[in-house]
């Protein structure tokens, strides 16, 4: 079975809401990822985490906070959500730093 | 700037043929590349990683070559087969002590045509 499952796996927001992506791993890792897929620009981290109660900025976190209340899960919140936010999201986790990811099956957040 | 960089955004070869995917990045401190196969609508897998302590690594069809001073490591697929075509993605990352990110490239498109 899945071992990193996102919810929703597709949501369609309004310009200005609040948006929470969810993001829960079984494989017992510490590192855990946010990513967001644009054409062109292939995967974009947001932000990770490496212990529960600790985040980190990625390279484009502007927009977007994150939060890890335990080892299993990691969410992405838009505060308020604008258009240029429209992409695909992923969340990942990994048991080491730098090593392999093991990805969710991604959620397409359309914001309109 | 982009740490990673993928400078071909397509790729087209025949069946049979040798597939070279290459990707660059600026850090020197990278010490893990990695290249990861995408389909449409699915997530990233990993296909094949190395440490920067070899400069080649093999699996099946597959090799990684890299080339740290040149700050470049690249994937040949050979024998290509229709079910290779999907998007490949490039990774490179380090350990920071407790913290670490790998950093992906913009990805290129392999279409190998039968």
């Amino acid at each position: 079975e899945a071992a990193v499952t996102q919810s929703p796996r597709s949501k369609v927001a309004v310009t200005g809401g609040k948006v929470t992506l969810s993001c829960h791993q079984t494989n017992n890792h510490d590192y855990m990822y946010w990513y967001r897929q644009d054409t062109g620009h292939g995967l974009r981290l947001i932000h990770y985490s490496y212990v529960a109660d600790s985040t980190e900025k990625g390279d484009i976190p502007d927009g977007y906070k994150a939060s890890r209340p335990s080892q299993e899960n990691f969410s992405l919140i838009l505060e308020l959500a604008s258009l240029s936010q429209t992409a695909v999201y992923f969340c990942a986790s990994s048991d080491a730093g730098g090593g392999q990811l093991y990805f969710g099956e991604g959620s397409k957040l359309t914001v309109l | 700037g982009q740490q990673v960089k993928q400078s071909s955004p397509s790729l087209t070869v025949q069946e049979g043929g040798i597939s070279i995917l290459n990707c660059d990045y600026e850090n020197d401190m990278f010490d893990y590349f990695a290249w990861y196969k995408k389909y449409p609508d699915n997530s990233p897998t990993l296909l094949i990683s190395v440490r920067s302590n070899v400069d080649k690594r093999e699996d099946g069809r597959l090799t990684v070559f890299l080339n740290k001073s040149g700050k470049h490591f690249s994937l040949h697929i050979t024998a290509s087969q229709p079910e290779d075509t999907a998007v490949y993605l490039c990774a490179a990352g380090e350990n920071q002590g407790g913290s670490a990110k790998l950093i992906f490239g913009e990805g290129t498109k392999l279409t190998v045509s039968s």
